[in-house]
């Protein structure tokens, strides 16, 4: 069966510190990964998706960034992060099979990133 | 583009009431239509979902049935528990799109 871990699962950090959040999946191969965020009030906001190794796709700017170096791994990083960075992250993952709509997604246990 | 409208929250119920959670949406063409559960501090999760139009879908006694003529997929269930409580979205993806769209979000409170 397929699971995705998230780590940490919460974090303190000052502003203008550098971030690193990590996801992995296991048991499923070439899965479309996604990071989101979801800030006091519920909403969920796309960060970032990938539906390859390498390939990174941003729907909001700011300053952050993400990386795909392997298959199942995806990571969310900052260089300085700010006040308006703290939330819930979650991780997520699919499998679209080509023209399919069935695009399920699967969340992680998520992060909650405070900064001061 | 697509959208997903759900009501606003939090809805608050007593233990035992009836459960809806409206959500209707816009889309371009013929999605899948989903609701997820997140309960305090966890991940999202698949709560139950419908690929075409007039399917239902159910789980855990909740039921919602996609209705193209009114574009919507509202959420039921008959007897809700103080478990329940948690916040419940609507969802929906087009075919061939890698990236769902997801309503903001109805915050459900069931007391003893």
């Amino acid at each position: 069966s397929q699971t995705i871990h998230q780590w940490p699962a919460t974090l303190v950090q000052p502003v203008g510190s550098p971030l690193s959040l990590e996801c992995t999946v296991e048991g499923t191969s070439n899965p479309n990964l996604y990071w989101y965020r979801q800030a006091a009030g519920r909403g969920l906001q796309l960060l970032f998706y990938s539906v390859g190794i390498g390939q990174i796709s941003s729907e909001v700017p700011q300053n952050l960034s993400a990386s795909r170096p392997q298959d199942r791994q995806f990571i969310l990083s900052s260089k300085k992060l700010l006040l308006s960075d703290s939330g819930f992250y979650l991780c997520a993952w699919s499998v679209l099979a080509g023209g399919s709509s069935y695009n399920e997604q699967f969340f992680g246990p998520g992060t909650r990133l405070t900064v001061l | 583009g697509d959208s997903v409208t759900q009501m606003e929250g939090p809805v608050t119920l007593s233990e035992e009431a009836f459960l809806t959670i409206n959500c209707t949406y816009t889309a371009t063409g013929y999605p899948s239509l989903f609701w997820y559960v997140q309960y305090p501090g966890e991940g999202l999760q698949l709560l139950l979902k419908a690929t075409k139009a007039d399917d239902k879908g159910s789980n855990k006694g909740f039921e919602a049935t996609y209705r193209k003529e009114t574009t919507s997929f509202h959420l039921e269930k008959g007897s809700v528990q103080v478990s329940d409580s948690a916040v419940y979205f609507c969802a929906l993806s087009e075919g061939g799109s890698y990236i769902p769209t997801f309503g903001r979000g109805t915050s459900l409170i069931v007391h003893p």
